[in-house]
């Protein structure tokens, strides 16, 4: 059965601090990993990561694929009260079809 | 106005009824999924499709059924088998098998049973 992990699935830090999301995937035929922020409704994407070791970076967020460890990491530092959502990791395998796995989410909350 | 459109919004259910939630969409892409999304929880697969005429079991199929008559089709049929139906739903799309793009969802449709 294809699974994803994701820890820790709280955490509550003050603004300015640095976070570091976790994410561990067991699936076949893994294809790409995924991250989304939700916010109130539908999930916005934040990065796909396909390579290890690659960073992709953008604004304050970044993150990176380990695919030997199957493992993902998404860092934010410098955190604002914006960054306070449910932050998401799936991961896509194909064997015929598509499919998008989640794990269950990190709700992150940032206090000022 | 391109995208993904979920309809309704907002349903209410009375206990014993099926009821059908809406997807649309418009980026011609291929494959479409069905999420559950559960107070504090993640996104848990229902049925995904990959083209028009197939479509594949999840991990919380029961209780639940699928068409994919039209690409840009994927409606949701929520059976009064299903126990617990009161949730959050999500449809996504993304595109073709042969690139790595990204899923894109609608806005979601809030099913209550009263």
């Amino acid at each position: 059965e294809d699974k994803v992990v994701q820890s820790p699935l709280s955490l509550v830090v003050h603004e300015g601090d640095t976070v570091t999301l976790n994410c561990s995937y067991e699936v076949t035929n893994f294809r790409s990993l995924l991250w989304y922020k939700q916010e109130k409704k539908a999930p916005t994407f934040l990065f796909m990561l396909t390579s290890s070791g690659i960073e992709k970076k953008s604004g304050r967020l970044s993150s990176i694929l380990d695919k030997k460890e199957l493992f993902s990491i998404l860092n934010i530092t410098a955190t604002q009260t914006g960054d306070s959502a449910v932050y998401l990791c799936a991961a896509m395998t194909i064997q015929g079809a598509q499919k998008l796995v989640f794990g269950q989410g990190t709700r992150l909350t940032i206090n000022p | 106005d391109g995208g993904i459109t979920q309809s309704p919004k907002y349903l209410f259910r009375k206990e014993g009824q099926n009821v059908t939630l809406s997807c649309e969409q418009n980026l011609n892409h291929d494959a479409m999924y069905w999420y559950r999304q559960d107070p504090g929880q993640g996104l848990r697969l229902i049925y995904y499709s990959q083209i028009v005429n197939d479509f594949q079991k999840g991990d919380i199929a029961e209780g639940y059924s699928v068409s994919r008559e039209k690409k840009e089709s994927f409606p949701l049929t929520v059976t009064s088998a299903q126990k617990n139906p009161t949730a959050f739903y999500l449809c996504a799309v993304s595109g073709p098998s042969k690139r790595n793009t990204e899923a894109f969802f609608g806005q979601g449709t809030r099913l209550t049973v009263v």
